[in-house]
């Protein structure tokens, strides 16, 4: 299986940071990764697709680069709707693995 | 819009057999387009993926639960299901439901993405 490293595990911020999340695969996986957002008692939501693409609706402040086995995930200005917990998922071979997730907390 | 929606039991005994459904609206589960997952989260965990089917039937399963886990899909109600057997109090977690799109990469048909997902529901494994 590949796996899908994430830092930081946690991350405390103020509103209206700049945040960024990295995820490294344990091999070379092209563009092939998705970020999620799950907020307390919610199912995940897909935010970012093909690494950098934005999924329909989500806020452009959002955004996510990388290829190969090195990815980050960014929010330009951090908002309190973002509280949530963020997780990279690879999608290159089965079984798709997901990062540990990174905890985003307001400061 | 598509929504997915979880069923079942919350509470299931050790050594039994887990079983979940989930029904899907708004959209064919018939469609070719997509494989339709489970995906599971013990609490204040991660994310693990169980398996995916497709309306022909086709599955492919994580090998960590291959040897437990049977998905089968209904095209008539429009839904799917997970069995998973000998539970243990480890299963006990979130099951989500999720429609991943089809893509082929490297030759090999994988799904590229999980979206939407149903809301999940608490399986306790215990006694």
């Amino acid at each position: 299986d590949i796996q899908m490293t994430q830092s930081p595990s946690s991350l405390s911020a103020s509103v209206g940071d700049r945040v960024t999340i990295t995820c490294q695969a344990s091999q070379d996986i092209s563009n092939h990764l998705n970020w999620y957002q799950q907020k307390p008692g919610k199912a995940p939501k897909l935010l970012i697709y093909d690494a950098s693409n934005l999924e329909t609706g989500v806020p452009s402040r959002f955004s996510g680069r990388g290829s190969g086995t090195d990815f980050t995930f960014s929010i330009s200005s951090l908002q309190p709707e973002d509280i949530a917990t963020y997780y990279c998922q690879h999608y290159d071979n089965l079984p798709p693995t997901f990062g540990q997730g990174t905890k985003l907390e307001i400061k | 819009q598509v929504q997915l929606q979880e069923s079942g039991p919350g509470l299931v005994k050790p050594s039994q057999t887990l079983s979940l459904t989930c029904t899907v609206s708004g959209a064919s589960i018939s469609s070719g387009s997509y494989y339709w997952s489970w995906i599971r989260q013990p609490a204040g965990k991660g994310l693990e993926w169980l398996g995916h089917i497709y309306t022909t039937g086709s599955t492919n399963y994580n090998p960590s639960l291959r040897s437990r886990v049977t998905m089968s899909v209904d095209t008539s109600k429009n839904q799917f299901s997970l069995k998973l057997n000998s539970v243990t109090a480890a299963d006990t977690a979130v099951y989500y439901c999720a429609r991943e799109p089809i893509e082929v990469v490297r030759g090999v048909k994988v799904g590229n993405c999980f979206d939407p997902w149903g809301q999940g529901t608490l399986v306790t494994v215990s006694s």
